[in-house]
């Protein structure tokens, strides 16, 4: 049974740049949440996306966006990268957006660096 | 504005003894809080939840306290070994049933057991 599974691992990009996320869901859960997780710092939620729509949002600019598939895997984009936007983005599954509070499973993240 | 804060960034214990890791909130009611472990790297490991409603919660050589009045709690680990070193991240959790489970997650406080 595989885990949450996020892509890429390392990604570094330049100032101004777009870049894109991508995550596939525990087996079994349809809710994607996405958190930012900055050196030294607890992870910060962003958005959490059930049935391909967003339901929730945390207090992030609107450069950050996402997008949820039929199969239930989601993608975060973030638009015009800032040296800030450094930090890894994780990726939390769960089954349905209140499900219990004790089955939410995070993936490795990804790391980005802007330079 | 809510404000989570756990109790230092680092903290060096001795294997076998027990550690003390403290998490405080303010502002906030959250109906359940979580403590996660996180190594280098990799991302949250969901490790004991207790509800708004309990005062103790015990796994295997975890414990978690819950103190509303004093918005604290408090993780141990008792009998520690050095393969328990790693960052604990407290988390607090909404009672929204039905909505997203957004967590508002502290900074950590990195363990180290000393052999």
């Amino acid at each position: 049974d595989a885990g949450v599974t996020q892509s890429p691992t390392h990604l570094i990009k330049t100032r101004g740049q777009q870049v894109t996320l991508r995550c596939s869901p525990k087996s079994g859960h349809d809710t994607v949440s996405w958190y930012q997780q900055a050196l030294g710092q607890g992870p910060q939620f962003i958005f959490q996306y059930y049935e391909e729509e967003e339901r929730q949002r945390g207090n992030f600019p609107d450069r950050f966006s996402g997008h949820q598939f039929p199969n239930y895997s989601s993608e975060l984009n973030v638009n015009a990268l800032l040296l800030g936007d450094s930090a890894l983005y994780l990726c939390a599954s769960s089954l349905r957006p209140g499900g219990k509070p004790d089955e939410q499973y995070f993936g490795p993240g990804t790391r980005l660096t802007v330079t | 504005s809510q404000k989570i804060e756990q109790n230092s960034e680092a903290l060096n214990i001795q294997e076998g003894k027990t550690a003390t890791l403290t998490c405080n909130y303010t502002n906030y009611s959250p109906a359940y809080l979580q403590w996660y472990r996180q190594d280098p790297g990799r991302g949250p490991v969901f490790l004991l939840l207790i509800r708004e409603n309990e005062k103790e919660k015990r796994k295997e050589r975890l414990k978690v306290t819950f103190d509303t009045t004093l918005k604290q709690s408090l993780f141990h680990i008792t009998a520690s070994q050095p393969a328990d070193s790693a960052t604990y991240l407290c988390a607090l959790d909404p009672i929204s049933s039905g909505s997203a489970r957004q967590l508002t997650f502290g900074s950590g406080t990195q363990l180290t057991v000393l052999p």
